[in-house]
């Protein structure tokens, strides 16, 4: 089914690990973004990319990498994990603009 | 920059009752406006949303919401809600041309209540 699919679907990690959530859409979206969303705070955005080999910063970047070297996967690193990264993370995709975003199931990340 | 405000944290509604989300944006310049409806424990789906053109934009599941540029508001509207519109709503905003950042609001919970 076309989509946009995140794994891995729950994490528990450990204060100052690292990992990298997944993210891939098959509907050859040029526009992906990660978003985090917590309880209050609707979703902030992290990085977003307007197509393989470019990304930027949202407003929340501290903490987290991504890279887009294909069209269809955009991960997301954690680098050193914290508990104030503890939060629900999605990753949406779009074809343009005015399109609206398709998302991602999320991924719900605890870091203790 | 744009930002977005939904003025109701939690709406709680009876059955068949019709409900209103409301959306207030600030934005200088021409935005595209969004609605997205999140269901516990699952990602965003898109509702409706304007571009351009009439200002009355209708959306599935019998959603539709109305532009007002003067009040810069985009609010959500349902003349009959269901059990099942139990769920979150979040408003979105973006300028238009190019690709712009996308900024949501901070979501409302609608509760009906059977």
């Amino acid at each position: 089914n076309a989509g946009v699919t995140q794994t891995p679907k729950f994490q528990v990690l450990k204060t100052g690990q690292s990992m990298t959530l997944q993210c891939a859409q098959d509907m050859n979206h040029e526009y992906m973004s990660w978003y985090r969303q917590d309880p209050g705070m609707g979703l902030r955005l992290i990085h977003y990319s307007v197509g393989a080999g470019i990304t930027d910063q949202g407003e929340v970047p501290n903490g987290y990498n991504v890279s887009r070297s294909t069209t269809e996967d955009f991960p997301l690193r954690l680098l050193s994990a914290a508990p104030s990264q503890t939060s629900v993370y999605f990753c949406a995709s779009s074809y343009g603009q005015g399109s609206g975003y398709t998302f991602g199931s999320g991924t719900r990340l605890t870091v203790v | 920059a744009q930002s977005v405000t939904q003025l109701d944290s939690q709406v709680p509604v009876f059955e068949e009752a019709p409900v209103e989300l409301r959306c207030n944006y600030s934005s200088s310049v021409s935005v595209y406006l969004f609605w997205y409806v999140q269901y516990p424990n699952q990602g965003l789906q898109l509702l409706l949303k304007y571009l351009s053109g009439s200002t009355l934009v209708k959306g599935i599941n019998g959603f539709e919401a109305e532009f007002n540029k003067s009040q810069t508001s985009f609010h959500l509207r349902k003349p009959s809600v269901h059990i099942s519109d139990t769920a979150e709503y979040f408003c979105a905003v973006t300028f238009s041309g190019g690709y712009q950042k996308v900024t949501f609001g901070t979501g409302t919970k609608l509760q009906v209540i059977p």
